[in-house]
């Protein structure tokens, strides 16, 4: 089973921010939080992954709680082509690399 | 261009045949992946390889096998012990360290009736 809860979907308005929540209450030390996201029909893409500290790219910002429980992936102005399902999940170098993919969050993002 | 490729990307077969998925990576990474997705479902193991002329099981590596003789190269055979061929397949490719960002390919949508 996956190590991360994520809600099932959510809208975000176009231009807006976007937040997409994860839970991983389990996440061990030497575990990354990573997300990517999967446009219809096409291979998942890489967007971020943090250990402790939060971290920003071009694509987006990754907030994790002092605790690390919990992640938040911020696309800072959401448009049309964001329109994908997000995972997140957990990992560690312990694992080789291997991710273990829940359902995600379908984020539609509408005009 | 650096990436992944994975050819062809539609594939129909019939059932009881073999089918060998290609997947070619010019990242230079050493560590590869192949993934079976099914329609409304997440992406699951089948195999992943370290390092050349090495490679483990997944969560579902019944029914494939795989080989590893250049970097560069992982291809995936979908034989006909597995039951439920028909699905989508995902090779994904990453350099080795502490994290391990995963870039993967368009995939190849295997039909088999």
């Amino acid at each position: 089973d996956a190590k991360t809860t994520q809600p099932p979907s959510m809208d975000c308005a176009e231009g807006r921010a976007a937040n997409l929540p994860c839970n991983h209450s389990t996440i061990s030390g030497n575990e990354y939080v990573y997300w990517y996201r999967q446009i219809h029909s096409q291979g998942p893409q890489y967007i971020i992954h943090g250990l402790k500290n939060n971290e920003t790219n071009e694509m987006a910002s990754l907030i994790i709680t002092e605790d690390r429980k919990s992640s938040t992936l911020i696309l800072p102005h959401a448009t049309l082509r964001d329109t994908a399902v997000y995972y997140c999940i957990v990992s560690s170098a312990d694992s080789w690399g291997k991710l273990q993919f829940g359902a995600g969050t379908q984020v539609v993002v509408t005009p | 261009d650096g990436g992944i490729t994975q050819s062809p990307k539609y594939l129909f077969r019939k059932e009881g045949q073999n089918v060998t998925l290609s997947c070619e990576q010019n990242l230079n990474h050493d560590a590869m992946y192949w993934y079976r997705q099914d329609p409304g479902q997440g992406l699951r193991l089948i195999y992943y390889s370290q390092i050349v002329n090495d490679f483990q099981k997944g969560d579902i590596a019944e029914g494939y096998s795989v080989s590893r003789e250049k970097k560069e190269s992982f291809p995936l055979t979908v034989t006909s012990a597995q039951k439920n061929p028909t699905a989508f397949y995902l090779c994904a490719s990453s350099n080795q360290g502490l994290s391990y960002e995963q870039y993967f390919g368009p995939g190849t949508r295997l039909t088999v009736t």
